[in-house]
């Protein structure tokens, strides 16, 4: 069956970067979008970009551009989300979905935590 | 960007009632690139409602979907127990994708 499976939780300190990677299985990885979506803690879903794993190319949600950098690895069928500057206000889950092109997103990986504290 | 409102914030119920919830955009969505999930505390969202009205997959029918341009519904008709979280509607047509802030369904 189609699944992402995420890496898991990570505690990191504030300025540092984190990456965190989504493995693919269950169907032909270079023909789905991979997106990524925030969510603080008790908070709600917030899109943070997309990855085409075909070519590699991206788009970035505004707030996000400069911080954030996704790529693939075709080999493993793996998609990374690095995000660095890391502040505390950016502890949450994260999670990585998969999307046809403009489609909605289905399924979702299990949400990394990542918690930024000194 | 579409900026998605969601109503109520929260709706308390029991089971077997019904319930609506709303979702209107700041711009008109192409019903195709309205989207519905529901999310239950420490899970995933999980995939309802595409394209404004179809079930995705495995989705009883007490769940509905309705609407366009700028207003949608989801609708489910008899509460059950496993029904009580936190719904989103999303629209994937524009860049930003953006989501509404989220209706939580509790028990009354």
């Amino acid at each position: 069956q189609v699944q992402l499976v995420q890496s898991g939780a990570e505690v990191t300190k504030p300025g540092a970067s984190v990456k965190v990677s989504c493995k693919a299985s269950g169907y032909t990885f270079t023909n789905y979008y991979i997106h990524w979506v925030r969510q603080a803690p008790g908070q709600g879903l917030e899109w943070i970009g997309v990855i085409d794993p075909r070519g590699g190319s991206t788009v970035y949600a505004q707030k996000w551009q400069g911080r954030v950098t996704m790529t693939r690895d075709t080999s493993t069928s793996t998609v990374y989300m690095e995000l660095s500057s890391l502040r505390s206000d950016d502890t949450a889950v994260f999670y990585c979905a998969r999307a046809a092109a403009v489609s909605c997103f289905d399924p979702w990986g299990q949400g990394t935590l990542v918690t930024v504290s000194s | 960007e579409i900026v998605l409102t969601q109503s109520p914030g929260t709706l308390s119920l029991s089971p077997g009632e019904r319930a609506t919830l709303s979702c209107r955009a700041s711009q008109s969505v192409s019903s195709i690139y309205l989207a519905w999930y529901q999310q239950k505390p420490g899970q995933a969202p999980r995939l309802l409602i595409y394209g404004a009205s179809s079930r995705a997959t495995g989705i009883p029918d007490r769940f509905s979907g309705s609407g366009s341009g700028a207003d949608f519904t989801l609708t489910i008709s008899r509460l059950e127990p496993e029904d009580f979280a936190v719904y989103y509607c999303q629209q994937h047509g524009h860049s930003p994708w953006t989501f509404g802030q989220g209706t939580k369904v509790e028990i009354k």
